[in-house]
Parts: structure tokens; sequence; C-alpha cells
């Protein structure tokens, strides 16, 4: 794995909790990106980075904040969350252009 | 809206057989269209690309055609084994910030 760990790896909570996944690399690489994978959607861009404090809406951004103050570190907050945020959360970075995604181990959140 | 399409969304190929996976895409400004291989509790990980400007890219038994003309692409498994059995993904990006658009998968299973 291309130095990439995310944090914490599974997370049970209830709805209306504010939750935080955090995504550390090592590789220096300037993008990051967080995806949701459902059954049947496949991986959905929730919103990436692309510098520090530069951040961008994805395709499924709306319930979804992130924050990047560090070249290593993204976080992904859900503001309140609610159970249709239930999924597999992947960070992923890449060098930019045409350059290879590597992707986190995942973090597996259940809203109750 | 899927802009990515992917079929079959599962597959069952017996060891030595060919496994076909087939995707299109309609944004014809997709430049660069890479195949992810994930297994299970794990993330995505590349497996092989194409750019479009080539109409096919082969990588050990891992084979992209590509039909810029159909907007279509398919990954060829040749020989496949056990082992290949994981979820494939295509997708297609436009560069820059190599934000990537996922198919929706395709579950293989290879039976001995």
């Amino acid at each position: 794995d291309a130095g990439i760990t995310q944090s914490p790896r599974h997370k049970v909570t209830e709805t209306g909790t504010p939750v935080t996944l955090r995504c550390h690399q090592t590789e220096n690489h300037r993008y990051m990106y967080w995806y949701r994978q459902d059954p049947g959607h496949g991986l959905r861009l929730i919103h990436y980075s692309y510098g520090v404090k530069d951040t961008d809406k994805g395709e499924v951004s709306d319930g979804y904040s992130v924050s990047r103050s560090k070249t290593e570190d993204f976080l992904l907050t859900l503001e309140s969350a609610t159970s249709s945020q239930t999924s597999v959360y992947f960070c992923a970075i890449s060098e930019g252009g045409h350059g290879t995604q590597y992707f986190g181990p995942g973090t597996r959140l259940l809203v109750l | 809206q899927q802009q990515v399409k992917q079929s079959p969304q599962s597959l069952i190929v017996q060891k030595g057989g060919i496994s076909i996976i087939n995707c299109a895409y309609e944004n014809t400004a997709f430049d660069y269209f890479p195949w992810y291989q994930q297994f299970p509790g794990k993330g995505p990980a590349l497996l092989i690309a194409i750019r479009p400007d080539v109409s096919e890219k082969k990588e050990g038994r891992f084979t992209i055609s590509f039909n810029k003309s159909a907007k279509q692409f398919s990954l060829h498994i040749m020989d496949s084994q056990p082992g290949d059995s994981a979820t494939y993904f295509c997708a297609a990006n436009t560069g820059t910030a190599s934000k990537l658009t996922f198919g929706t998968g395709t579950r293989l299973q290879v039976t001995l």
C-alpha cells in the first residue's frame, strides 16, 4: 500500500452526531480524494483537494465537508450523520494529471 | 447520471477461460481510461490503463480494447485464474485534477 492510512478503520455512530474521518499520506502527493463505495454505485467522489487549503466538491458532496491544513492530512467531516451515509469511505492520493490514484484501506462507517 | 456504464454486474468464469468486462462512456472529454481491481476488505488498485490514441493495450494476461467511435472499452482477462477473483472497476478522467468517474463494478468469480 502506497503510504496511505485511514482512521478509524471502523466506526459505529448514531444519527445526528458529527463524525470525522482522517486520511494521512507519506508520499507528498499534491492531490487527495474522498470517495464513498456503495453496492450498485461503485465509487463516487465526495470531495477532493489540489493543495493545502484548496478543495473542491465532487459528485456527492451534500452533507460532507473537508479540510486540508497540511499536505499529508485530509479530513472528511459528516456534520450530522444520517443513515444514508452508512458506507465504506476510501481516501486516495495522486500526483495529478493522468497519474495513478492510490487508495487507502478504507473506513467502514455505520450510522444507526 | 451514470457517465460510465459497466457490465455485467457479476461474472463466473472457469479456470483457464476468458473474462470480458465492458464499459461505455458518454463524456467525449474523457482521455484516460484505467481499470482498477479490488479484493475484499482492500482498497482498489490500478490494474491497467489506456489512452484513446491506441486501440489496444496488453499487460500480461490483461488486455484493454478501446473503441473511440463507439465510446466503449473493455477488459479481457486471458487464462483466468482463481486468484483473479475480485471486483473490477472501469473508470475515466479528463486529466488535470485526475478526478475519476467510476463504473459500478463487476464481481468476477473464477471457479476451478
